[in-house]
């Protein structure tokens, strides 16, 4: 079974500042692929990062980037200069290669405070 | 169309009653999903449809829940004789073929919040 903990309820972070976002995962599966979503109060899970098992090489898109670690089964969310707009629930979700399901961690509430 | 486009977006229904909710995915996209999001957890996966074909349904909790994509664009996911628990946000996706990965990832629409009373 797959399993995807996001050990951090909530979070808060100063306008401008650096956070990051913990997730761990479990997986038997040698392929797979790792994504970070962010869901506002609008409700939709919008893609904000994604990273392919088998590349070493971390994973950016503007002011987000990861932590991957295979080894230790860990995929952190680095946001970089947070803006008010980056408030949101943020999930890690993982993928096997051969699997039509997404499985989601619990998800971090994130706060950016002025 | 430009999103993934659900409806309604809010739901109330009393317990017993039968709802069906629309999913009207992306143009051109094969892959569509039906997710469940109770208050407070993340998405769990219900059903998976590779155009009008249903490949995977192991996520649907029983037999109440059925989906249907018919001509393999808009599907809909009915809820038979509604209980409490199925009070949910139910969130549809669409990729543009196959199981998620780098290069077909979910695009998400802003889900349906269902109240059963």
């Amino acid at each position: 079974a797959q399993t995807v903990t996001q050990s951090q309820p909530e979070m808060s972070v100063q306008e401008a500042e650096t956070v990051t976002l913990s997730c761990t995962y479990d997986t038997s599966e040698n392929n797979y692929y790792l994504f970070w979503y962010k869901q506002p109060p609008s409700r939709q899970m919008i893609l904000v990062i994604r990273q392919e098992a088998y590349k070493q090489q971390n994973a950016t898109e503007n002011r987000f980037s990861v932590n991957f670690q295979k080894a230790a089964k860990s995929f952190s969310l680095k946001i970089s200069d947070s803006q008010l707009g980056d408030t949101a629930m943020y999930f890690c979700a993982l993928t096997k290669n051969s699997g039509y399901a997404l499985n989601f961690g619990k998800g971090t509430s994130l706060l950016v405070t002025p | 169309g430009a999103g993934v486009s659900q409806s309604p977006r809010y739901k109330v229904a009393k317990r017993g009653q039968d709802v069906a909710l629309r999913c009207d995915p992306i143009s051109g996209h094969v892959s569509l999903f039906w997710y469940q999001q109770a208050l407070g957890q993340g998405p769990e996966f219900l059903t998976y449809f590779q155009n009008e074909a249903q490949l995977d349904k192991s996520g649907l909790p029983s037999d109440r829940f059925f989906a249907e994509r018919p001509e393999g664009s808009v599907s809909t996911l009915k809820i038979q004789r509604t209980q409490q628990e199925d009070s949910a946000v139910y969130l549809c996706a669409s990729s543009l073929q196959g199981a998620p990965s780098y290069n077909s990832p979910l695009h998400f629409g802003n889900g349906t919040r269902l109240t059963v009373t």
